[in-house]
């Protein structure tokens, strides 16, 4: 079993309409965990970042964390043609010189 | 602030060549790390520094090399290279291993 597990999509949404991307994770020593966005041809971008269970939110963007079922989302209100983007979810222990650990990533398509 | 920069962009190179995929970085990170992007695969840990004069193996550090010498730059060495070593090499860094790293926007290499 991977250790983080993401549905490669791809996801086409119209412009305006509500995102959910999701991952699942299996070992619950897993404290950090992370959204990084990557755009074709770029180097990933750190979306969000949250250590503890339950939502966070900045802008159009909340990050969810279910500790207890090991379930990540990210959802994305408002979707825009610009969101159009490989979204990955990654995952770390609370240990320094650990390393992180990605999810293949969930390739986003909006349409205007 | 030119954040972590990855040279060259791109690469061709014939089996059995070496050479040196560079990374610099100006925020006074002491984590770098160096990963390749394959389809399907995601992200994986080649090598990794905490700081000057310290290195370590990632998840596939077998034909790479890796070398610290200054807090700024951490270079990637392929030796011999192979049609295996094909990818996206990404660098990326931090102020430790726990935050989340910033990514440079990679060196596409090819191997014949």
């Amino acid at each position: 079993q991977k250790e983080v597990e993401q549905d490669p999509g791809p996801l086409s949404v119209p412009e305006g309409a509500i995102v959910s991307l999701n991952c699942t994770y299996s070992n619950s020593a897993f404290q950090y965990f992370m959204w990084y966005r990557q755009y074709s041809r770029k180097g990933p971008e750190l979306l969000m970042y949250t250590y503890s269970s339950g939502n966070k939110e900045d802008g159009r963007f909340t990050a969810q964390v279910d500790k207890s079922s090991k379930y990540i989302s990210l959802f994305i209100r408002d979707s825009q043609p610009s969101d159009s983007a490989t979204y990955l979810c990654v995952v770390t222990f609370n240990q320094a010189g650990t390393a992180l650990i990605f999810g293949k990533g969930t390739t986003l398509s909006v349409s205007s | 602030n030119a954040g972590v920069t990855q040279t060259p962009k791109f690469q061709v190179l014939k089996t059995g060549q070496s050479m040196t995929l560079q990374c610099a970085q100006d925020m006074n990170h002491e984590y770098m790390s160096w990963y390749r992007q394959d389809p399907g695969m995601g992200l994986r840990l080649i090598h990794y520094s905490v700081g000057a004069g310290i290195t370590d193996q990632g998840e596939v550090p077998n034909g790479y090399n890796v070398s610290r010498s200054t807090t700024e730059d951490f270079p990637l060495r392929l030796l011999s290279a192979a049609p295996s070593q094909t990818s996206v090499y990404f660098c990326a860094s931090s102020y430790t291993s726990l935050q989340p790293q910033h990514f440079g926007d990679g060196t596409r290499l090819s191997i014949l």
